[in-house]
């Protein structure tokens, strides 16, 4: 069982907006504005596209925004493209018995 | 740029040990870093395994942490990972990852290694 909450599936067409939350407690993502978002392709490791909450590293594009609001993180993608289809996830810094807490996950389904 | 590249035995026997590396180029692993592994069961999400700090300071995940060692080489610039013991249920993708200081976010990955046990 993941320490932060996430769908484990979304899906969108081409062109729209999907949103995947991400959820935790008081011991992370509701006291740290230290929320990461990463993207995996099949076969592929881990890439970060998303920190402190809502930056972006360089080369990522501004299609992928983030937000948080109380103990609930955000990843927004906007103009879903077909190579948006990947898995996501999401991770705080945390001042429970450990650095950081990861996601479950979720599965993104451009139809 | 910073590169991080896994290695070791691709196939390891059921109670032995598994031994990984972590080649470090591009930045040294003496700095104030966090370094990580990862791993992620076929068809499974990511699960930590263990952090490490530039100081020896560390985390490991209290499931494996009674099989775990962690350590850093600053000569060879690598860190590595041994887990004992292992099963089946220990075959998994192995991720190393670098990991920034204060915002805990994984900045750099591995390409990661396979790792199968089995007799």
């Amino acid at each position: 069982q993941s320490a932060l909450t996430q769908p484990a599936s979304v899906s969108g067409s081409p062109g729209q907006s999907i949103t995947i939350s991400c959820t935790g407690t008081s011991s992370d993502i509701g006291h740290y504005n230290y929320v990461s978002w990463y993207q995996q392709h099949p076969g592929k490791a881990p890439k970060l596209i998303i920190y402190e909450v809502s930056n972006r590293p360089s080369g990522v594009s501004s299609r992928f925004s983030g937000f948080k609001s109380g103990h609930t993180a955000s990843l927004t993608i906007s103009g879903l493209q077909p190579e948006d289809e990947a898995d996501y996830y999401c991770s705080s810094y945390t001042s429970s018995t450990t650095l950081a807490v990861l996601g479950g996950g979720t599965k993104l389904t451009v139809l | 740029q910073v590169q991080l590249q896994e290695s070791g035995p691709g196939l390891v026997k059921p109670s032995d040990t598994l031994s990984l590396t972590c080649a470090v180029s591009g930045y040294s692993v003496n700095s104030r870093v966090w370094w990580g592994w990862i791993r992620q069961p076929p068809g499974k999400g990511l699960e930590w395994i263990g952090y490490l700090f530039y100081t020896g300071s560390f985390y490991y995940s209290p499931s494996l942490e009674s099989r775990l060692t962690m350590s850093l080489d600053t000569a060879k610039n690598q860190i590595s990972l041994k887990l004992r013991s292992v099963t089946a249920v220990d075959t998994a993708v192995y991720y190393c990852a670098r990991i920034r200081v204060p915002e805990a976010a994984f900045d750099y990955w591995g390409p990661g290694m396979l790792v199968t046990v089995a007799s």
